[in-house]
This record gives structure tokens, C-alpha cells and sequence, in this order.
């Protein structure tokens, strides 16, 4: 059964003060590793894909690596904007329709 | 503008009663879904739809019901035999290209059991 683990559950970071979440998964062939963001009362908006071990994608002060066992998404120099629930999901190599398993996620809170 | 539209965003139901969710979307997306969202859980899919006049059970399928009638429209009923309703649920779609991975979703409807 494909699982995804985050860590921590919550984060409070001071302004500026960068940090990083995990997001450990086990599937059993992995098509695709997703990370979205999501706001209070809202739906979860999409910020990155990576397909394999190594890849690398950043956008503005996140940068989301991938390795075999986990994904990292880093917050440089993050302002109080960037709280959010951040969550991660997998997509496995077999099964069709796009079923994506999510972890619980990280709830960040970036304060003045 | 384009995007998904949930409705309503917020509906009280008594216990017993049957309710329907509305999930409309103008991206011309071929596939949408319905997931759960529980505080401490993680997204749960309930039913999926690839093409119109077909669907697929998801992993939380017991309770409720869909059709896909329109490309544009996929409705989600909440029955009574859901034995604990009280949820957010959010709808999403996905384009053809489904390697990206990316879904798009609408802002939720919050439903409460009284």
C-alpha cells in the first residue's frame, strides 16, 4: 500500500529564518512526487512534479528536491505569506486515473 | 475567468437526509474527482471520472454516489448510509496529460451533520 509520511506536523518559523519539510514515502514505483499548497478554507493549489531522484524544481523561495525515499521542499528567507498547509503527494507507477495518495501535511507559520 | 465552482460552500444537513454537492468546471479538463479532507488526514479520493457516462469507485466510495452526464459537471450525492459525513470535500479536475500529475481544485463546500 503506497503511504506518505510529513514531518513535522507543524512549523512556526520567524520571518527570514529559513527551514525545510520532509515528506517520506513508500510506493511501489513512483510516477510522479507532487507538492501543493494549501490556505485556510481553501482548495490545495499546485506548486511542483518530480519524476525522479535528483530532480530539482524551485519557484520563488521554494525549491522541492527528490530523492529514492523522500522529498524536501526548502523555504529560503520565507515571509509570512508563505503560511500555509503545505501538503505532498505520490502518484505510483501502476493504476490508472491519476489517484494520487497525500500525506497529512505540514502546517507553516511565518511570523513577523 | 477559468476554473472549478463548488457549491455551496458551507450546507447543513440533518441526519438522514441525502444531499448533493455541485462541482462545475469550464477548463475543459477530461477528468475529475471528488476527494475527503479530514482534519489529521490526508486527501481521501472518493469517486473518479476519466470520460463522460463513466466513473470509478476511489478508495472511500461507500455512502455516496456521482454521475457524469456533461463534460463540464460531476455531482456528488452524500446519502444517508454515510455514516460520518461531516467533512470538506473538494472537487478536482486533470487534463488529458495526466504525467503532470497536476490537479486543479475548486475552494470546497463544507458540509456538517446536525
Amino acid at each position: 500500500e503506497d503511504q506518505v509520511t510529513q514531518s513535522p506536523e507543524a512549523l512556526r518559523l520567524q520571518e527570514g529564518e529559513s527551514s525545510s519539510l520532509n515528506c517520506s514515502y513508500t510506493v511501489s514505483g513512483l510516477r510522479g512526487l507532487f507538492w501543493y499548497r494549501q490556505d485556510p478554507g481553501k482548495g490545495p493549489e499546485f506548486l511542483f512534479t518530480l519524476y525522479s531522484a535528483g530532480e530539482e524544481k524551485e519557484k520563488e523561495r521554494l525549491k522541492a528536491t527528490l530523492t529514492k525515499k523522500e522529498s524536501f521542499l526548502h523555504i529560503t528567507a520565507p515571509k509570512p505569506e508563505d503560511s500555509a498547509t503545505y501538503l505532498c503527494a505520490v502518484r505510483p507507477l501502476t493504476g490508472g486515473g491519476n489517484k494520487l495518495t497525500f500525506g497529512t501535511g505540514t502546517q507553516l507559520k511565518v511570523e513577523l | 475567468d477559468g476554473g472549478i465552482t463548488q457549491s455551496p460552500k458551507y450546507l447543513f444537513r440533518k441526519e438522514g437526509q441525502n444531499v448533493t454537492l455541485s462541482c462545475e468546471q469550464n477548463l475543459n479538463h477530461d477528468a475529475m474527482y471528488w476527494y475527503r479532507q479530514d482534519p489529521g488526514q490526508g486527501l481521501r479520493l472518493i469517486y473518479y471520472s476519466q470520460i463522460v457516462n463513466d466513473f470509478q469507485k476511489g478508495d472511500i466510495a461507500e455512502g455516496y454516489s456521482v454521475s457524469r452526464e456533461k463534460k463540464e459537471s460531476f455531482p456528488l450525492t452524500v446519502t444517508s448510509a454515510q455514516k460520518n459525513p461531516t467533512a470538506f470535500y473538494l472537487c478536482a479536475t486533470a487534463d488529458r496529460d495526466y504525467n503532470t500529475g497536476e490537479l486543479f481544485f475548486g475552494e470546497g463546500s463544507r458540509l456538517t451533520v446536525l
